[in-house]
């Protein structure tokens, strides 16, 4: 079975400083990752996702994230935040024989601080 | 074009009371999914369809049925709603299911239900 740990549930940082958000994940076969964001009081929008090749993953809003198997992890980080990128944040995992069931992290809230 | 909707967007019930959660979704989609959002619990599936006529548990799903009515709508159904089930419930689609190196699945914007 996979499961998705997110390190922190709150992060504080003030606009236009950078920002890592971290993902850890366990699995014995191979995974596919993803972060999604929530917009307060919306449903979940995909940013990236991850599900071979380059280990550098480029989302929208100039997020990205990098996959590390040694490390099992695939933090998400942005160089300068802005005051509209305050929302959840959830890492999740799926594998190609139960892609229908993406397992969840607890979402990390990253709030910016004018 | 919509993408996914969800009704109600709001609801109080009574412990014991029945209600269902409408969702369509109209990007002819064949896949179709129903979470539930606990705080510090992130997402959690309780069940799925991976094509009109199917439907599957996912993680949770004891307390709940579903309905794949046709290709566009699943419907999550509470027949004897308790407090444990208060929370945001969000339904989503996605074109294939089961693939996801080119599948994205595309989220409602929930229902907040409180049972007393």
């Amino acid at each position: 079975a996979q499961s998705v740990t997110q390190l922190d549930s709150q992060v504080p940082v003030f606009e236009e400083a950078p920002v890592e958000l971290r993902c850890n994940y366990s699995s014995s076969v191979s995974v596919y990752l993803f972060w999604y964001v929530q917009y307060p009081n919306q449903g979940l929008q995909l940013l990236l996702k991850y599900l071979s090749g380059s280990t550098l993953v480029k989302g929208i809003n100039g997020f990205e994230a990098e996959f590390n198997k040694s490390q099992t992890s695939f933090h998400l980080r942005k160089p300068s935040v802005h005051i509209s990128d305050t929302a959840e944040y959830f890492c999740a995992v799926t594998t190609l024989l139960s892609a229908s069931k993406i397992i969840f992290g607890s979402g990390t809230r990253l709030s910016i601080r004018p | 074009n919509a993408g996914v909707t969800q009704t109600p967007k709001f609801q109080v019930l009574k412990t014991g009371q029945s209600m269902t959660l409408q969702c369509a979704q109209d990007m002819n989609h064949n896949s179709m999914y129903w979470y539930r959002q606990d705080p510090g619990m992130g997402l959690r599936l309780i069940y799925y369809s991976a094509s009109e006529g199917t439907t599957d548990k996912g993680e949770v799903p004891n307390g709940y049925n579903v309905s794949r009515l046709n290709k566009r709508e699943f419907s999550l159904r509470l027949e004897s709603a308790a407090p444990s089930q208060t929370s945001v419930y969000f339904c989503a689609s996605s074109e294939y299911g089961g693939q996801p190196d080119t599948d994205t699945q595309y989220f409602g914007p929930g229902t907040r239900l409180t049972v007393l």
